[in-house]
C-alpha cells in the first residue's frame, strides 16, 4: 500500500463549481502537510500548507483530519487557470524529514 | 534572490554516457533532494542531503550518486545511462526538512 493515496481523477468540471480532492496517508507519526499545485511539464509549487485547525485562502480551504488520517483541498468558484495537477505531500520523520508525495489529482475546468 | 536552478534544462544522452545535474539554492536551506518524475509514477526521492558533506538514498538509488559538498548545491551524477534513465529531474530544497519545499524548473533527460 502507498503511504500516500489521491485518486488520480481527473476531475472534469464547469467553471464555478466547487471541487473536493481527499489524499490519505498511512503514517500516523506524519508531521506536516501541503498541497502543491503542479502544471504540466513544470516544476510543484506549493498551494498551501495544512493545520489541523484548517486553514483559507481565498477560494482554497485545506483541512487535516488526523485521527482518520486525510487531509483535504476543497476549490470553490473554480476557474479556468486552477487546471493542474494538484500533489498531496506528507512529511514524517525517519531519522531525518523526508516527504512523501501522492502521484496528483488532475483537475480540468472547462468553460 | 534566484532561488532553486537546475542545470542543465534539457539533455540527450546516448546509453553508457555519463553526465552531471547540477542543482543550487541560495537560500540557506539545509535540505536537499534529487527526485525523478515519470509518466504515471508521481514523484519519486533519488537521493537527499540533510546538511553539507551528508547524502542519504531515497526509493530509487540505483544508477545514481550524489555530492553535497557546498551546502548551495547538489550534484547528481549518473554513471552509466540507461534508457530507463529518461525522465525529469527535479531538485528541491527545505530549510530544515519539515518545512516548505521549494523546487527547480527540472531538466528534461533523454537516454538513447
Amino acid at each position: 500500500r502507498k503511504e500516500v493515496e489521491q485518486d488520480p481523477g481527473p476531475f472534469n468540471v464547469p467553471e464555478g463549481a466547487t471541487v473536493a480532492f481527499n489524499c490519505t496517508y498511512s503514517n500516523s507519526a506524519s508531521q506536516s502537510f501541503f498541497w502543491y499545485r503542479q502544471d504540466c511539464r513544470k516544476e510543484p509549487k506549493l498551494l498551501m500548507s495544512v493545520y489541523s485547525s484548517g486553514n483559507e485562502d481565498g477560494r482554497f480551504t485545506a483541512q487535516l483530519n488526523r485521527a482518520s488520517q486525510y487531509i483535504s483541498l476543497l476549490i470553490r468558484d473554480s476557474k479556468l487557470s486552477d487546471s493542474a495537477t494538484y500533489l498531496c505531500v506528507v512529511n514524517g520523520w525517519g531519522g531525518s524529514y523526508i516527504p512523501t508525495f501522492g502521484r496528483g489529482t488532475s483537475l480540468i475546468v472547462h468553460p | 534572490n534566484a532561488g532553486v536552478t537546475q542545470t542543465p534544462k534539457f539533455r540527450v544522452l546516448k546509453t553508457g554516457q555519463s553526465m552531471t545535474l547540477l542543482c543550487a539554492q541560495d537560500m540557506n536551506h539545509e535540505y536537499m533532494y534529487w527526485y525523478r518524475q515519470d509518466p504515471g509514477m508521481g514523484l519519486r526521492l533519488i537521493h537527499y542531503s540533510v546538511g553539507e558533506g551528508t547524502t542519504a538514498k531515497g526509493e530509487v538509488p540505483d544508477g545514481y550518486n550524489v555530492s553535497r559538498l557546498k551546502k548551495q548545491n547538489f550534484l547528481l551524477g549518473l554513471e552509466s545511462a540507461a534508457p530507463s534513465q529518461t525522465s525529469v529531474y527535479f531538485c528541491a530544497s527545505s530549510y530544515r526538512g519539515i518545512e516548505t519545499q521549494y523546487f527547480g524548473p527540472g531538466t528534461r533527460l533523454l537516454v538513447l
